[in-house]
């Protein structure tokens, strides 16, 4: 079973629209979350810290439930520039810094 | 940009060849990580320093593969006699807390 697990779509979805990606991750242990930004032949860019209490940037919402061991990115207002791969994150517990990726989940906003 | 360079950006190879990597990370960083990505996947951590000890090492870093960061600064990768399955894209992020910040990435393809 991977790490961290992500649906890895493709959803096409229309300007303007709501999206929600989902993620969940298997290490109990794990700490710290974020949800990274990468486009085609590009490097990961972080998009967002992810906190037990659910943060907002923006258009951009997520969430973390750690007794589910679940995450989640809500994207409102979808924009042509959103149309990237939405990475979902997971560090490898308490005092680690090594990041477990999940595959990516890539997202095409259409006009 | 974030302030993370790499070099080279492409480096094409053939099997059984070394190659050297290079990543100069954010200056005030005293963290620096590699990872690999291939095609589809999300990045897979390899190593991660603190200035210039070498504190945590993925399985996948074979002996074939060594890492050093002589000055606390810049950091090298480099993988012995290569092989095909070393294809992949070679990216380097340096960071502070928990946020890592990537640089383009090496692109390597062995022929």
């Amino acid at each position: 079973r991977k790490e961290v697990e992500q649906d890895p779509g493709p959803f096409n979805v229309p300007e303007g629209a709501t999206v929600a990606f989902n993620c969940t991750y298997s290490n109990s242990a794990s700490q710290s979350f974020f949800w990274y930004r990468q486009d085609c032949r590009k490097e990961p860019k972080l998009l967002m810290s992810v906190y037990s209490s659910g943060n907002e940037d923006g258009r951009f919402t997520a969430q973390l439930n750690r007794a589910s061991q679940y995450i989640s990115l809500l994207i409102r207002d979808s924009k042509l520039s959103d149309s990237a791969t939405y990475l979902c994150v997971a560090n490898s517990g308490a005092g680690s810094y090594q990041l477990t990726f999940g595959k990516g989940t890539k997202l095409s906003v259409i006009p | 940009d974030t302030g993370v360079s790499q070099d080279p950006r492409h480096k094409i190879t053939k099997r059984g060849q070394n190659v050297t990597f290079r990543c100069d990370p954010i200056s005030e960083h005293n963290r620096l990580y590699w990872y690999r990505q291939t095609l589809g996947q999300g990045p897979e951590f390899l190593t991660y320093f603190q200035n210039e000890a070498q504190l945590e090492k993925s399985r996948l870093l074979s002996d074939r593969f060594s890492a050093e960061r002589p000055k606390g600064s810049f950091s090298t990768l480099e993988i012995q006699r290569t092989e095909q399955g070393d294809s992949a894209m070679y990216l380097c992020a340096s960071g502070d807390v928990d946020t890592q910040y990537f640089g383009p990435g090496t692109r390597l393809t062995v022929l």
